[in-house]
């Protein structure tokens, strides 16, 4: 499975736009880019997805680079309750199974 | 999205007793599901693939006799932690694949247990 590299933290502002990078520099041309996110002691949710173009849905934006070797996630008003660790996953289609990696926990401050 | 119910929500037992969770698809039928367990500050791992009507398909390290996984209907998969130990305590969650979007998981609330 190809990787994906994540900062392992990152803090935000309340109320502001935050920005989560992920690199995927090995990615196949059909893999898409997933991202979810899990909130402490719940199971992870499913937050967007993309193959080439950038996408938008009512959680969250995600920006797909030209070359497709690193996107990122952007949530355009940051709350308390983003707070959460956000895994970057590429999945092939055709193989519906996920890896997740160590993913990025987002801090929000009040 | 899917909705997927998962019971219970947490469990204690004694060392040696079994325990079986239950991962429901509650609006769609399922023909796989997943089953993960997550440790303390690390990450999700998958532990077996589950389809409908047929064997799990387990990933490599992981006891298919002492996790023992039936998916006998579209909507109701489940994991049966035989002789547990305190080494098998962990955070177990399942998810659901299917539908339309047959690359996108939906992912129980998981199941916290604790073995004694």
């Amino acid at each position: 499975d190809a990787k994906t590299t994540q900062p392992n933290s990152m803090e935000s502002n309340e109320e502001e736009p935050v920005h989560l990078p992920c690199n995927h520099s090995t990615i196949s041309g059909t893999d898409y880019i997933h991202w979810y996110r899990q909130l402490p002691s719940q199971g992870p949710e499913y937050v967007i997805h993309g193959l080439t173009s950038n996408v938008n849905n009512r959680m969250a934006s995600l920006a797909i680079a030209e070359d497709r070797k690193s996107s990122t996630l952007i949530l355009h008003r940051a709350t308390l309750r983003d707070a959460a660790v956000y895994y970057c996953i590429l999945s092939n289609f055709g193989n519906e199974k996920l890896t997740f990696g160590t993913g990025t926990r987002l801090t929000i401050i009040p | 999205g899917a909705v997927v119910s998962q019971h219970p929500s947490r469990v204690i037992c004694k060392s040696g007793t079994s325990v079986k969770i239950e991962c429901r698809s509650l609006d769609f039928q399922a023909t796989t599901m997943f089953w993960y367990r997550q440790f303390p500050k690390q990450s999700l791992m998958l532990m077996a693939t589950s389809n409908e009507g047929s064997k799990a398909t387990y990933e490599q390290g992981v006891e298919k006799d002492k996790f023992l996984i039936n998916h006998a209907s579209l909507t109701l998969s489940t994991l049966t932690v035989t002789s547990a130990h305190p080494e098998d305590s962990s955070f177990y969650i399942c998810s659901v694949a299917g539908g339309l979007a047959k690359n996108i998981q939906y992912f129980g609330a998981g199941t916290r247990l604790s073995v004694l």
